[in-house]
Order: structure tokens, then sequence, then C-alpha cells
């Protein structure tokens, strides 16, 4: 089944020390979104691929970056995870034409200690 | 700017009807959408509606919107346990904006 996978689904990690969530899609479409989700709050658009094109949103802290190698592929770092960084993950994807009809993954779940 | 709200919880019985209710500020959202979150997965897409569209149904599912007042709700018919979850209302200008979610919760 095409599907959007996320890696690890639970990451614990230690203040300051970096950190890197993956994604990955099989349905072959060419956004990509990492949204963060805190508790009881809406998911919040962190960025967004448009094929290798990187699009941040003006609230992102710097502390969070993203790399596309490929098509199908999508990585979330956290250079210096401070514990307001605790969150889940999610990462979503849609074809070009139709952005509210995002397909997301289950989540990664981030505990900093 | 962009912003969705939705009431934070509704508690229903088991084969009730459910409506789910939001409100939105872009009145340039060409489609909103509803989307559902079951606990511990990501959200998956339910149904969404046509800016120009008061109604649109599907199986047990009913969207309204009233652009005029900026409101769409979500009606779910016959209301099953399994349709405990936390749902969200989304905004599409440039991109998705979401309500903080209403949870669901069904009595048997």
């Amino acid at each position: 089944d095409a599907m959007v996978i996320q890696n690890p689904r639970y990451q614990v990690t230690q203040f300051g020390k970096p950190v890197t969530l993956s994604c990955s899609q099989t349905l072959n479409h060419n956004v990509m979104y990492w949204y963060q989700q805190k508790s009881s709050q809406a998911p919040k658009l962190l960025f967004h691929y448009y094929d290798k094109d990187f699009n941040n949103e003006a609230d992102t802290p710097d502390n969070f970056q993203s790399r596309r190698p490929n098509t199908s592929f999508c990585f979330l770092d956290i250079r210096s995870p401070g514990l307001g960084d605790a969150a889940m993950y999610l990462c979503a994807t849609s074809r070009g034409g139709t952005l509210g009809e995002q397909y997301f993954g289950p989540g990664t779940r981030l505990t900093v200690t | 700017g962009e912003d969705v709200e939705q009431s934070l919880f509704l508690s229903v019985r088991e084969g009730d009807s459910s409506v789910i209710n939001c409100t939105y500020t872009d009145s340039s959202s060409t489609y909103l959408y509803w989307y559902k979150q079951e606990p511990g997965a990501g959200l998956q897409l339910l149904t969404y509606i046509f800016s120009n569209m008061d109604m649109k149904q599907d199986q047990r599912l009913t969207v309204l919107l009233n652009k005029k007042d900026k409101h769409l709700s979500l009606r779910i018919a016959d209301t099953q346990t399994g349709d405990s979850a936390i749902y969200f209302c989304a905004e599409s200008g440039n991109k998705l904006v979401f309500g903080a979610g209403t949870i669901l919760r069904v009595k048997s």
C-alpha cells in the first residue's frame, strides 16, 4: 500500500543534542511537509518542500532544518533541542495541485530530557 | 490572519448524530477540510467542501458551509464507537491552517 512512513515512532534526546527525524513516502507526491503538534493544539506547519524548493514558515525557529535528498525522503533536523521542542512531529505529502489533500504519516513523538 | 476555531470536546451516545462546529477567518479559502486523528496515528482526510457549495454528503458524513458566517460543520450520522477520535477543521489559502481539534467521545 502506498503510504507515508516515519521513523522512529518515539525518539528521546537530551537537551542540546542534535536529533534527526525521518520520513519516507511511496506515493510519489512532489510536496512534503513537516508539522509540529503539541498536546491539545493544532498541527503547526514548520516548512515544506515543493519538489526541491524549500519553503520555510516565517515563525519556524532557526533551530529546525530540513533536507530532502530525493522525492521519497525528507528529514527534520533539530540542531539543539530544547525542552519546548518536545512534541509530535508529523510528516505529510500531497500532489502539487491539491495542497489541502494531504497524506500524513503516524508521527514521531519527541521527548527531550 | 488565518485562524480556525473549534469547540474542544463533544460526547454522544452510540447511534446518535454528532455535530462538530468550526469557524474560520480566511474568506479566500477555496476548500475547507475535515481531518480525523485516531490515538497514536497521523491525520486522515475525511472529506472536504468547495467554497461555492453549501452542503456535501458522503455516506454518514454531511458537511455544511455557511460562507457568510464563515461557519463549517461536520455531521456524523449513526455515530459508532469507532468514530471516537479528534476531528480537525482546516482552511486552505496558500497552506493548510488547522483548528485545535474537537475530541469526540462516543459512549456505548
